[in-house]
């Protein structure tokens, strides 16, 4: 089944505890993308890539880091989390436009 | 900021009434898409209509889209309480390789 799988789906975390949300495609696709989806700001993307190797800075990506090592694999860090981090983050793929999402990971910082 | 911004936020409807929901974006785009979203899910690929179309249907779902406007408008027909969700648009900028959402309609169907 074509799917796109982040984990943890839920997490809380403390200020400055690094941590990395996984996300994995299975359907070979080349781009793949984060957002953040908070209420009353809509979906903001946070890094891109095109390839691998390849990855760009979206309209938020300030706090956040990604790799793009393997085609599928496409992980976000947050190197040292603040508050302003809890949201809802989704990560999706794409080949030719339409993007595939992920479940989301509901990432709350106290 | 946010390149697509739909109109209305929040639509109440009974089931079988048509539900329609307007998409207005800033720059040339070379195309527009319409994703759904059940609470707290992932968002889920509805129509996508590229710049030199003007009208496309999937099923119940009929998407307009008018460039000189700068504006896309999504039409539910025969709705269902199955289509409560919130509905975004999504403009593929012809400057950037980025698909940048609006900030959604939530459709609630009342059976």
């Amino acid at each position: 089944e074509a799917q796109v799988t982040q984990n943890p789906r839920y997490l809380i975390t403390v200020t400055g505890k690094k941590l990395t949300v996984t996300c994995s495609q299975n359907m070979n696709h080349e781009y793949m993308s984060w957002y953040r989806q908070d209420p009353g700001l809509g979906l903001r993307q946070i890094y891109y890539s095109m390839n691998v190797e390849v990855t760009d800075k979206g309209d938020v990506p300030e706090g956040y880091k990604v790799s793009r090592k393997e085609k599928r694999n496409f992980p976000l860090i947050l190197e040292s989390p603040s508050p302003n981090q809890t949201s809802l983050y989704f990560c999706a793929s794409s080949s030719s436009g339409e993007l595939f999402f992920g479940e989301g990971s509901r990432l709350t910082v106290l | 900021s946010q390149q697509g911004e739909e109109d209305p936020q929040a639509l109440s409807i009974q089931e079988g009434e048509n539900a329609t929901m307007n998409c207005s974006y800033k720059t040339s785009i070379n195309n527009l898409q319409w994703y759904r979203q059940n609470s707290g899910r992932g968002l889920v690929h509805l129509i996508l209509i590229r710049s030199n179309e003007r009208e496309k249907h999937s099923g119940r779902l009929r998407v307009t889209l008018d460039t000189s406007k700068k504006s896309s408008s999504l039409l539910i027909t025969a709705s269902r309480a199955a289509d409560t969700a919130s509905y975004f648009c999504a403009t593929d900028e012809a400057a950037g390789n980025k698909l940048t959402f609006g900030g959604g309609t939530r459709v609630l169907v009342k059976p």
